[in-house]
C-alpha cells in the first residue's frame, strides 16, 4: 500500500530555512496532488500548500512569501522549504495526499515530523 | 477565508454512548466537508467526505450530515478506540480545518 514518510532536521535555528522531504513508497507520485500541513503543539491543523505531479503549486496566502514546495517525480518525492523561520513555525509537519487526483480532502498522511525552531 | 468552528471543544462520554459533534462554516460550503479522527502522536485519518460519504474501510458507526454552513459527525455506540480528537475540514474555498473536538472518557 502507498505510504508517506517525512524526513528532515528536527531542529532549525531562527531566521534559517526549514527543509523537509516527503517520500512516497508503494505507489507513484503521478496523477495526484500532494500537500504539506502543519500542527503547532496542542493546536489545530493548517494547510501550508500543495503541488501537482507536474509542479503546479498553490500556497497558503499567510505563508506564501516564505514557502516553496517542489516535486521530484524521478525520486517519487516532494519537498517543503520555509524561509526565515521563527518560534511560531514550531510544529509537527505532515505530508499528505489529496484523494482521487483532485484537490479536495486528504486520504493519506505521513506520520508527521516535529520541527522545533530554537537557537 | 472560510472559518470553521467546532463544538464542543471537549466532550466527555462513555462507551456505548451516541456522540454528536457540530461544525459550522463562516459561509456556505455546500457539502464540501470532510471529517478526520486523530489520536495522540498519529496522523489524522479520513472518516467522512462530501459531508456524508463514508471513507472505504471506516466503520459505519461514523456518520455525517449537513449542508451549507452546519454539519454534524455522529458516532454511534462509542467504542474505546473512538476516544480521539476529531476535525472537520472544508474544501469549498482553499482548505481550512476546525479547531478540533476531543472526545474523552467520562
Amino acid at each position: 500500500q502507498v505510504q508517506l514518510q517525512e524526513s528532515g532536521p528536527g531542529l532549525v535555528k531562527p531566521s534559517e530555512t526549514l527543509a523537509l522531504t516527503c517520500s512516497v513508497s508503494g505507489g507513484s507520485i503521478s496523477s495526484y496532488y500532494w500537500s504539506w500541513i502543519r500542527q503547532p503543539p496542542g493546536k489545530g491543523l493548517e494547510c501550508i500548500g500543495h503541488i501537482s505531479d507536474s509542479g503546479s503549486t498553490n500556497y497558503n496566502p499567510s505563508l506564501k512569501r516564505r514557502v516553496t514546495i517542489s516535486v521530484d517525480t524521478s525520486k517519487n518525492q516532494f519537498s517543503l522549504k520555509l524561509n526565515s523561520v521563527t518560534a511560531a513555525d514550531t510544529a509537527v509537519y505532515f505530508c499528505a495526499r489529496f484523494s482521487g487526483g483532485g484537490i479536495r480532502y486528504f486520504d493519506l498522511w505521513g506520520r508527521g515530523t516535529l520541527v522545533t525552531v530554537s537557537s | 477565508d472560510i472559518q470553521m468552528t467546532q463544538s464542543p471543544s471537549t466532550l466527555s462520554a462513555s462507551v456505548g454512548d451516541i456522540v454528536t459533534i457540530t461544525c459550522r462554516a463562516s459561509q456556505t460550503i455546500s457539502r464540501w466537508l470532510a471529517w478526520y479522527q486523530q489520536k495522540p502522536g498519529k496522523a489524522p485519518k479520513l472518516l467522512i467526505y462530501e459531508a456524508s460519504s463514508l471513507e472505504s474501510g471506516v466503520t459505519p458507526r461514523f456518520s455525517g450530515s449537513g449542508s451549507g454552513t452546519e454539519f454534524t459527525l455522529t458516532i454511534s455506540i462509542l467504542q474505546p478506540d473512538d476516544f480521539a480528537t476529531y476535525y472537520c475540514q472544508q474544501y469549498y474555498s482553499y482548505w481550512t480545518f476546525g479547531q478540533g473536538t476531543k472526545v474523552e472518557i467520562k
